[in-house]
């Protein structure tokens, strides 16, 4: 079975500008939870979507935003970027929603702003 | 909010030989889903051992095991015959049963084999 892909593996993009990640979870997996690792903050959660729907959101400003398709696809979406934004983003998938289900982690995307 | 602390930034062990990685956790929670995840340098985060709080026994998966001791609030993981692919981060994490389902990750281990 095919892990969780992440795409683009690498971005640079230019303070102010806008910038969409996605992920895709493991075949029948539903549940998907973004993370942002960088070296000054570690590994910090930015938010879990169900079934379409934010299940939960950690402390990020309103700039960070995202969305889950039908197909649990995902997306996390940052506008105006700010250099400190520059981290690696990993997305993680589990089989249903609740935490007795592993997370399971694709290999990230490395986000650098200058 | 839960806190885990990895006071260890970076360990070195010898190959074939046994290190021991520590973790620390603050919870006022008494049911909770306790792990260790290893990001060799491609970035890609594994799991490496799970611990649920309600279970007295320590977890082991072949070479990697735990000492969970739950009053104290600690969660180390022990290493034996030390492998080269070994070499990678070390985070430990903690996740709530009752709670939301995010993990709370440490600042991380850097584990060094030496051939």
């Amino acid at each position: 079975k095919a892990g969780v892909t992440q795409t683009p593996r690498y971005l640079i993009k230019t303070r102010g500008q806008q910038v969409t990640l996605s992920c895709s979870p493991i075949s029948g997996h539903r549940s998907v939870s973004w993370y942002q690792q960088t070296p000054g903050q570690g590994l910090q959660f930015l938010f879990e979507y169900f079934s379409e729907t934010q299940r939960n959101k950690g402390n990020f400003p309103g700039r960070f935003s995202g969305r889950q398709f039908s197909n649990s696809r995902s997306e996390m979406n940052v506008s105006t970027l700010e250099l400190g934004d520059s981290a690696l983003y990993l997305c993680a998938s589990s089989l249903w929603e609740g935490t007795s289900y592993e997370q399971y982690f694709g290999p990230g995307t490395r986000l650098t702003v200058t | 909010a839960q806190t885990v602390t990895q006071s260890q930034p970076e360990m070195s062990v010898q190959e074939a030989e046994t290190v021991t990685l520590s973790c620390t956790y603050d919870t006022s929670e008494s049911d909770y889903y306790l792990f260790w995840y290893k990001q060799p340098p491609s970035r890609q985060m594994i799991l490496v051992i799970r611990q649920e709080a309600y279970k007295q026994q320590n977890a082991t998966e072949n070479r990697f095991s735990v000492n969970f001791q739950k009053a104290a609030k600690s969660f180390s993981l022990k290493i034996s015959d030390s492998q080269l692919g070994d070499a990678a981060m070390y985070f430990c994490a903690y996740r709530s049963v009752a709670g939301a389902n995010n993990l709370f990750f440490g600042t991380g281990t850097r584990l060094t084999v030496i051939p």
